[in-house]
């Protein structure tokens, strides 16, 4: 099965922009989403797709692809968006499963 | 509103079974292929299953296969987690996500209930 790959960690200081990245296979092929997780909460979606928010999500996340690599890119970090960023795509097997990634924890200082 | 109600989560020995169940309300259920994601305590997200909208078609992770079986009720919208043959390493949050749309690739869930806590220990 597929595997997508991401930091465990990333700093940024508040107000600057971070970019957090996720790669693996199966983004040669399907479009990454991108999930927020605060502590003991559930995820939510962030982006979708080409670079899609859904309705609520600020305009300072953004999404990109190039290749095997995935991007969510956060212009003007605020501090409540310290919080676990997971990514996630069909995975390549062709079964209709679903890969995740193993989570970048973002801390804004 | 769409809610995600995940319940049927508790302590069961290694061997054992359990059932989760998931109430969706505030949309057309029967429209949406729904999935199970699981979250060991302090560690990832992790995608268990999936089932289309009828019901007829399913997916599971290489780590559940065999043990457990995904099921959905139309006529009660409600979505289903039959596991069997609990193992420790089941020990988890999970939870029911919708997938956004027939539009959308079927890794994009837009809403996510609570999560209900399954754990596996004698």
């Amino acid at each position: 099965s597929s595997e997508l790959t991401q930091d465990p960690a990333v700093s940024v200081a508040l107000g600057q922009t971070v970019r957090i990245t996720c790669q693996g296979d199966s983004l040669r092929s399907y479009y990454a989403s991108w999930y927020q997780q605060k502590p003991g909460q559930a995820p939510v979606l962030v982006i979708y797709g080409k670079n899609n928010r859904p309705s609520g999500i600020p305009d300072r996340f953004s999404g990109s692809s190039s290749g095997n690599t995935a991007s969510l890119t956060i212009t003007g970090a605020q501090a409540e968006d310290e919080a676990d960023y997971y990514c996630n795509s069909r995975d390549s097997s062709g079964n209709h499963c679903v890969v995740f990634g193993g989570g970048t924890k973002l801390t804004v200082l | 509103e769409v809610q995600l109600v995940e319940s049927g989560g508790g302590l069961v020995q290694p061997g054992g079974s359990l059932r989760l169940s998931c109430a969706a309300s505030g949309f057309t259920f029967s429209s949406y292929w729904m999935h199970w994601v699981r979250q060991a305590p302090g560690k990832g997200l992790v995608w268990v299953s999936r089932i289309n909208s009828d019901g007829s078609s399913t997916s599971y992770a290489d780590s559940v296969k065999g043990r457990f079986t995904i099921s959905r009720d139309n006529a009660k919208n409600t979505l289903y987690l039959q596991m069997n043959s609990l193992r420790a390493e089941d020990t988890a949050v999970y939870y029911c996500a919708r997938r956004q749309g027939s539009s959308s690739s079927i890794a994009v869930a837009d809403y996510w209930g609570q999560g209900t806590l399954v754990t596996v220990s004698s």
